[in-house]
């Protein structure tokens, strides 16, 4: 089976500072790992992937995650968070060959101006 | 590309009915998958359909049920509605097995 966690409900940071979400998962293979975004009322949109390759991923609106396999961590994060970040955030994980997607249980980011 | 199209947007429906939601995936993506999302539950998986075949289910009661088209069209079906039906119905689709999955708006049902 697979799944993610995502120990934090909620993360709080300043505009200008930085901003981590943390995730592990557990899955049988090699990982396939993902962040989505949701805003209110909307569906989610990607952000990034890690598939394979370097352990430092580079996605949209200046987003970064580091896959560590020994500690089974995808934590997602960005260097100068703005109040537009301010969103629901899920990390998922899937392994090769399914398309079945299990999310973490999300969580809220607020960017205090 | 247009990106996944989901109707309806919204619906209301009464316990006992039943309702059918389209999802429209990305041009050339073979895979459809439906999430269902609730404040208690989360994302939970319902099924994924692959060249008109469901290859994957989620652990779902019988009175969810899905099918895809040969345009790759997909529709789910959820019959003798209950309250705790209410949820965001998310639809994906995907290019193929690597790739990573694009989501829709989603259709927000809500069973009085």
């Amino acid at each position: 089976a697979q799944s993610v966690a995502q120990p934090e409900d909620q993360v709080n940071v300043a505009e200008g500072n930085p901003l981590t979400v943390k995730c592990t998962y557990s899955v049988s293979g090699n990982p396939y790992l993902f962040w989505y975004v949701q805003y209110p009322n909307r569906g989610l949109q990607f952000l990034l992937k890690y598939i394979t390759g370097d352990n430092l991923v580079k996605g949209s609106y200046g987003f970064e995650a580091e896959f560590n396999k020994s500690q089974t961590s995808f934590h997602l994060k960005k260097p100068s968070a703005l109040v537009s970040d301010s969103a629901l955030y899920f990390c998922a994980v899937r392994s090769y060959g399914n398309n079945r997607l299990a999310f973490g249980k999300g969580n809220q980011v607020v960017v205090i101006p | 590309k247009a990106g996944v199209t989901q109707t309806p947007r919204y619906l209301i429906k009464t316990r006992g009915q039943q309702v059918t939601l389209s999802c429209s995936p990305i041009s050339g993506h073979r895979s459809v998958s439906w999430y269902q999302q609730t404040p208690g539950q989360g994302l939970q998986f319902l099924f994924e359909y692959f060249s008109e075949t469901q290859r994957n289910k989620g652990n779902f009661p019988g009175r969810f049920s899905g099918r895809q088209f040969s345009n790759s069209r997909s529709e789910m079906n959820v019959s003798t509605l209950e309250l705790g039906d209410s949820a965001l119905y998310l639809c994906a689709s995907s290019e193929g097995k690597a790739g990573e999955l694009f989501f829709g708006e989603g259709s927000r049902l809500t069973v009085l």
